[in-house]
């Protein structure tokens, strides 16, 4: 079973600020997700990587095979961006499989 | 609307019953995946269907079996429930294709059954 460790577990920071997110993994993967989390628990699914980097608007992700590493940043970050950023890897390593999961990064947004 | 359609959205129940969870998945994903979110162990992956077969176990207790129908909706059932099955209970599905852009991949989640036990 492939292990998640994700850092910070709780993050405040004020408007505006650029926000790191990282998470490392035991197993070798065939891709990666990033999912957000808002209050009341609904969760959507940001970015799935297996190589480089990733853009969606604010949101940046990039991936280390090698290295067994992924970070998320958030640019301009607005109060909006309050959630929790959890990262997900394949549970056995490969394929469609079932997630496993890091235990989330609460971030706070003041503005 | 992630198109994942999830019913009861909240459930209370005593301890010692049985519950049915239903979950209709995107149309056209063949793969409909079950999470278990507690406070206490976070997030957990439970059993993966892919086209009506069971594909992958994780970390699902012998008293919950689930099963994918032809229609490719998905029943969880939870039996002789205990205070600590209380959480909240995801269903996702994806395209499930190999070979394909990631997009088709993307897993999609629905909102979630809360299960309170009492």
């Amino acid at each position: 079973k492939n292990e998640v460790e994700q850092s910070p577990q709780n993050l405040t920071a004020q408007e505006g600020e650029f926000i790191t997110i990282n998470c490392s993994y035991s197993v070798g993967i065939s891709a990666l997700h990033w999912l957000q989390q808002h209050p009341g628990g609904g969760i959507v699914s940001l970015f799935m990587l297996s190589s480089g980097k990733k853009k969606h608007g604010r949101l940046i992700a990039t991936i280390n095979i090698q290295e067994k590493h992924s970070s998320l940043h958030i640019t301009a970050s607005h109060p909006r961006d309050s959630a929790v950023y959890i990262c997900a890897v394949p549970y056995s390593g490969g394929g469609a499989d079932g997630l496993t999961f890091g235990k989330g990064t609460h971030l706070i947004i003041q503005p | 609307d992630s198109g994942v359609t999830q019913t009861p959205k909240h459930l209370i129940t005593a301890t010692g019953q049985r519950v049915t969870l239903r979950c209709s998945p995107r149309s056209g994903d063949l793969s409909v995946y079950w999470y278990q979110q507690s406070l206490d162990q976070g997030l957990q992956f439970l059993i993966q269907y892919y086209n009506g077969e069971e594909r992958a176990k994780g970390n699902i207790l012998e008293r919950f079996s689930a099963q994918q129908f032809p229609d490719l909706h998905s029943e969880l059932n939870l039996s002789s429930l205990e205070l600590g099955d209380s959480a909240l209970y995801f269903c996702a599905s994806s395209a499930h294709r190999v070979g394909v852009q990631d997009w088709e991949n993307t897993i999609y989640f629905g909102e979630g059954s809360w299960l309170t036990v009492v």
